[in-house]
């Protein structure tokens, strides 16, 4: 089965730019979207198909995918940015397979 | 606004079985394919299952397959989840999602609910 790798843990300090990796063979083949989790609520989906933003997510947020790596990018990091993230793939044989997710810690 | 709202949840013994509702509204419902992903308490988000715009293409994560089943109800605009033969493995906060396509593909899943829970114990 397919398998995506997240760090457990990123921290960044406040005002600068934090990274959030996702591994996975030839990951740079598929699609990867990022959800957003804050404490006590639902995921938001933050990118979709690799660097697209849905309305309402800023552009502070970006992604990229390549190899066999994609990753979250924020820059200006805000404490609201303190959240668990999610990266998602879809996998022919066996649907959605998510990350372990990423705890981001605004320093 | 679309919105998910799940119902359903609650305490169920191990082995029983408990079905999930998740009510749409703010959308066009039979446009688009429906998802369960839930969460272990702590954990992260599991895929459970996924049902296209018709029913007629379903799909399900290899640890609830044969036991649950995923169905929806277009005039109802409702999508619901059988879960039979349920563990601790189980015991989770299920979310509703609505996908981006018609199909169940590589679209991501735009609209989640806030959940609902399921504790299995005895």
């Amino acid at each position: 089965s397919y398998e995506v790798t997240q760090p457990l843990s990123v921290s960044v300090a406040l005002g600068q730019t934090a990274s959030i990796s996702c591994g996975g063979d030839n990951i740079g083949t598929k699609n990867v979207h990022w959800y957003q989790q804050k404490p006590g609520q639902a995921p938001v989906l933050v990118i979709y198909g690799d660097t697209n933003r849905p309305s309402g997510i800023p552009e502070r947020l970006s992604g990229s995918n390549s190899g066999n790596t994609a990753i979250l990018t924020i820059s200006r990091a805000q404490a609201g940015d303190e959240a668990d993230y999610y990266c998602q793939v879809w996998v022919t044989s066996g649907g959605r397979v998510f990350g372990g997710g990423t705890k981001l810690t605004v320093l | 606004d679309e919105q998910l709202v799940e119902s359903g949840g609650g305490l169920v013994q191990p082995d029983r079985s408990l079905k999930l509702a998740c009510a749409a509204s703010g959308f066009t419902f039979d446009d688009y394919a429906m998802h369960w992903v839930r969460q272990r308490p702590g954990r992260g988000l599991e895929w459970v299952s996924g049902i296209s715009w018709d029913g007629g293409e379903t799909g399900y994560a290899d640890s609830v397959k044969g036991r649950f089943t995923i169905s929806r109800d277009n005039a109802k605009t409702s999508l619901y989840l059988q879960m039979n033969s349920l563990s601790a493995e189980d015991m989770a906060l299920y979310y509703c999602v609505k996908a981006g396509d018609r199909l169940l593909g590589d679209d991501p899943l735009h609209i989640w609910g806030q959940g609902t829970m399921v504790t299995v114990s005895s």
